[in-house]
């Protein structure tokens, strides 16, 4: 069964600081994609990023980087030089490819407080 | 591209009554999602069609609830007989039918059962 853990529940940094959230995934399936999603106060989920599990060369795109390893079926996204704006709850989810992606997984999500 | 819409933003209700709510998707998706979020949590999955075949339903999803999407277009959720465990974040997002397809979402519809 697909399962999305995200341990950090809160994060709070100082506005410039970088920050990496933890997400940590479970599923049967050979190929699947894994997606970050963001959620400002006014409550609209954002997409942000994929990686889909058959490539595993991390990426940089802007401030955002993301670092998937299946060998810990972990895939970590890291918000450089944090800005008051990026506080936002952040979701981490899963989608299988043998599953048609019937169904999204998400994670609890991790609350990021940016401090001025 | 317009994005996904949901109406209403709010709805109040009294337990025991029925509400309605509208999903409005991006024109050429073919996949529409209902999500339910409570505070704190990430979002749980109820329903989703592709076209206007709805395809798998949750186990969470009690036989109050009731979802269509009947020319394959805008969908309804329904629930019957609402009760105080319904108040929630209800959400819809929209994507274009592969795995790979990122959802997008609505703006959702927050209900609050007195």
């Amino acid at each position: 069964a697909q399962k999305v853990t995200q341990a950090q529940t809160e994060i709070s940094v100082v506005e410039k600081e970088d920050v990496t959230l933890d997400c940590v995934y479970e599923t049967r399936d050979t190929t699947y994609y894994l997606f970050w999603y963001k959620q400002p106060p006014s409550g609209e989920l954002v997409f942000l990023i994929r990686r889909n599990s058959f490539d595993e060369q991390n990426e940089i795109s802007g401030r955002y980087s993301w670092n998937f390893q299946k060998s810990t079926s972990s895939f970590n996204f890291t918000i450089t030089a944090s800005q008051v704006v990026d506080s936002a709850v952040y979701f981490c989810a899963l989608s299988e490819a043998g599953n048609y992606g019937q169904n999204f997984v998400f994670g609890p999500g991790t609350r990021l407080s940016v401090l001025p | 591209d317009t994005g996904v819409s949901q109406d209403p933003r709010h709805k109040i209700t009294k337990r025991g009554q029925n509400v309605t709510f509208r999903c409005d998707p991006i024109s050429e998706h073919n996949r529409l999602y209902w999500y339910r979020q409570t505070l704190g949590q990430g979002p749980e999955f109820l329903t989703y069609f592709q076209n206007e075949a709805q395809l798998e339903k949750s186990r969470l999803l009690s036989d109050r609830f009731s979802a269509e999407r009947p020319k394959g277009s805008f969908s309804t959720l329904e629930i019957q007989r609402t009760e105080q465990g319904d108040s929630a974040m209800y959400l819809c997002a929209s994507s274009s039918g592969t795995a790979r397809s990122p959802l997008h979402f609505g703006n959702g519809t927050r209900l609050t059962v007195t």
